[in-house]
């Protein structure tokens, strides 16, 4: 069955890094887009990333932009994301879904559980 | 790119329906018929319950139902059930490579 396991949260404090990581397996990693979507707490879904099945296409929302990078290695069956200068507004649980295309914007068929990150002094 | 409108809360009784709107701009929904839903019980995983404006995955019960109207789409759950009580979320393709979501919408079954 389609498994899609996050980790790497944590606490941070803000201007630092994180790498958050999304072990996939149970389907043909290297044949869909990967999305990262995140929760801030009491609010709704955000979308804030996607990356084509071949690692190629990246695109971004425009509220982390220059300060997220997603990729993937399809040979590990894994998803990445790293945050650069964490911000307090980056509090949120994170989640990794599969897209139902190749190249994205189909709609996320499977969503991980999440792994939460909480920016704080 | 700002998010779609959804109400914050909608309600109903079991065996009723219930309709939730997610109203966008002629950019997103009016453009693209990539518009999603997703229901959300908290701390669990979100759940695509329609895809491509009205296209209901497999497993996906047929009480679940999903349209579109100029820049709104809209889900309909028929025939409520406890188990239907979750957030749901719409979300919708904007162009220049953007995924906008709403801001969720709280299904409380009476």
């Amino acid at each position: 069955q389609v498994q899609l396991v996050e980790s790497g949260g944590g606490a941070v404090q803000p201007g630092r890094s994180l790498r958050l990581s999304c072990a996939a397996s149970g389907f043909t990693f290297s044949s869909y887009a990967l999305h990262w979507v995140r929760q801030a707490p009491g609010k709704g879904l955000e979308w804030v990333a996607l990356i084509s099945n071949g690692g190629y296409e990246k695109s971004y929302a425009d509220s982390v932009r220059g300060r997220v990078t997603i990729s993937r290695d399809n040979s590990k069956n894994t998803l990445y994301l790293q945050i650069n200068s964490l911000r307090v507004e980056d509090t949120a649980m994170y989640y990794c879904a599969r897209d139902r295309y190749t190249s994205g914007w189909g709609g996320g068929d499977f969503w991980g559980l999440g792994t939460l990150v909480t920016v704080s002094s | 790119q700002s998010a779609l409108t959804q109400p914050p809360s909608a309600s109903g009784s079991p065996s009723q329906s219930v309709t939730i709107s997610c109203t966008g701009t002629s950019s997103d929904i009016g453009s693209y018929n990539y518009v999603s839903w997703y229901q959300h019980h908290p701390g669990k995983a979100p759940k695509l319950i329609i895809s491509d404006v009205t296209r209901r995955p497999s497993g996906v019960p047929d009480r679940f139902s999903g349209s579109k109207s100029g820049n709104t789409a809209s889900l309909t759950v028929s025939r409520l059930q406890a188990e239907d009580e979750a957030d749901y979320y719409c979300s919708s393709y904007a162009g220049n490579n953007n995924l906008v979501f709403g801001g969720g919408t709280r299904l409380t079954v009476l």
